[in-house]
């Protein structure tokens, strides 16, 4: 079964607007990451957030953990041309980590 | 700083040709190795891991093999490929650990179709 999965499977915006996606998972965690993958790239790691943070920035993205709700955000402020790509959440599941099916964001000018 | 490396970037393939992937990662010693598969518009698929040199772990049973000959090189091979073999696989890396869990570090990919 699917451990993270990722909510809306698709958003568009445009340029300066917020975008934001959700991650929801099904066991207990000891941290959530997030990656962005560029169209046919490789995935690129943005951020970790550990079950004892509730909240963590790095740039224009905000990241959100509910461990009761086994719920993440990502926010990304201000969005850009570039910031077009797919998001996946990975979560631990079994000693491995899982990835979701991801949000494909598109941002247009 | 580390890098990591898969070649060919893309690769077609008729059914039943062997396969050989291969990924390098330069700059760190030890790593862990991934092997994904990613089907168009889904997420990743583990297919195997390694945490060092000769030791490979399966995930999926599949036509698929891996190797690891060198503490930086992974490699992904089959003998006779199947349709169901295309896709985007993805080679990664994290630093060495008992945990698969940690932050991984991924190559840039090689898209593979079988006809």
């Amino acid at each position: 079964s699917q451990q993270g999965e990722e909510d809306p499977q698709a958003l568009s915006i445009q340029e300066g607007e917020n975008a934001t996606m959700n991650c929801s998972y099904k066991t207990s965690i000891n941290n959530l990451q997030w990656y962005r993958q560029n169209s046919g790239r490789g995935l690129v790691h943005l951020i970790l957030i550990r079950s004892n943070e509730r909240e963590k920035h790095s740039g224009r993205l905000r990241v959100t953990l509910d461990t009761s709700k086994k719920s993440s955000s990502l926010l990304i402020t201000a969005s850009r041309a570039a910031d077009t790509a797919s998001y996946f959440c990975a979560t631990p599941q079994g000693g491995k980590l899982q990835f979701g099916a991801g949000t494909q964001v598109v941002v247009t000018p | 700083s580390q890098t990591i490396h898969q070649w060919p970037a893309t690769l077609v393939q008729p059914v039943g040709s062997p396969l050989s992937l291969e990924c390098t990662v330069e700059g760190t010693s030890n790593p862990n190795l991934y092997w994904y598969r990613q089907a168009a518009g889904r997420g990743l698929q583990l297919l195997f891991y390694s945490v060092g040199i000769g030791q490979i772990s399966s995930e999926v049973p599949q036509n698929l093999s891996a190797s690891r000959p060198q503490d930086r090189q992974f490699i992904l091979s089959s003998k006779k490929l199947l349709l169901s073999d295309s896709g985007f696989y993805l080679c990664a890396w994290s630093v060495r650990s008992e945990r698969l869990t940690d932050t991984q570090y991924f190559g840039p990919g090689t898209r593979l179709t079988v006809l």
